[in-house]
């Protein structure tokens, strides 16, 4: 299966505590998206990239979060001193392009305690 | 401030019927519309979209149907089929804008097809 993959599937963290998600986009898909779903909303954009570049980020991205996809494969999304907010499903999307179909990944479902 | 609404948070429906999930817009920049299909432990699957130059599209048991006067698009499952319960997903995207491809959703409808 060549889809988009993300791990770990699930995270338990303490509050505080720094965790990183990994994001494996289809291959040769150019674009990369992560997206936060909290309960009962729909998927909320925080930032893509387009190759290795980051091209925009969300104001729901705070200072305590950052994303990187070096060589433009793969991609990491980090959150610092994480809080009990952060608590949400974070999914990761990939495309061949802008406007073109995105496919996404199951989520990293993380609970901070 | 809520771009997308999809006012219904859940619709059941007998198998064999039409299912109608309905989704409104504010914002009439927007010119890409789209459904998404979530199962539980899944990330949402593309369904189907339409650009806003047409006002239906089609792809075997679904339809979707876009109001541009009235910002508003819909979903039409015609039959409807127990392996359609799911979280649907409408979305927006606007073309001419450098942030091509960054998707607003709504809040989901959850769809029941009794069998």
């Amino acid at each position: 299966d060549t889809g988009v993959s993300q791990n770990p599937r699930h995270k338990i963290t303490k509050r505080g505590q720094n965790v990183t998600f990994r994001c494996d986009p289809i291959s040769e898909h150019n674009r990369l998206y992560w997206y936060r779903q909290t309960l009962g909303q729909g998927p909320e954009f925080l930032t893509y990239f387009q190759n290795e570049a980051q091209l925009e980020k969300s104001r729901l991205l705070s200072d305590r979060f950052s994303a990187e996809r070096p060589k433009g494969s793969f991609s990491t999304l980090e959150i610092q001193r994480t809080e009990q907010g952060d608590s949400a499903m974070y999914l990761c999307a990939s495309s061949v392009g802008p406007g073109e179909t995105q496919y996404f990944g199951p989520g990293t479902r993380l609970l901070v305690l | 401030d809520q771009q997308v609404k999809q006012n219904s948070p859940s619709l059941s429906v007998q198998e064999g019927r039409i299912s109608i999930l309905n989704c409104d817009y504010t914002n009439s920049m927007f010119d890409y519309f789209l459904w998404y299909k979530k199962y539980p432990a899944e990330g949402p699957t593309f369904l189907i979209s339409i650009s806003s130059i047409k006002d239906k599209n089609e792809d075997g048991r679904f339809t979707v149907f876009l109001n541009k006067s009235a910002k508003h698009l819909s979903l039409h499952i015609v039959p409807s089929q127990p392996g359609d319960s799911a979280v649907y997903f409408c979305a927006v995207d606007y073309a001419g804008g450098t942030s091509y491809g960054k998707l607003t959703f709504g809040q989901g409808t959850i769809l029941t097809v009794h069998p």
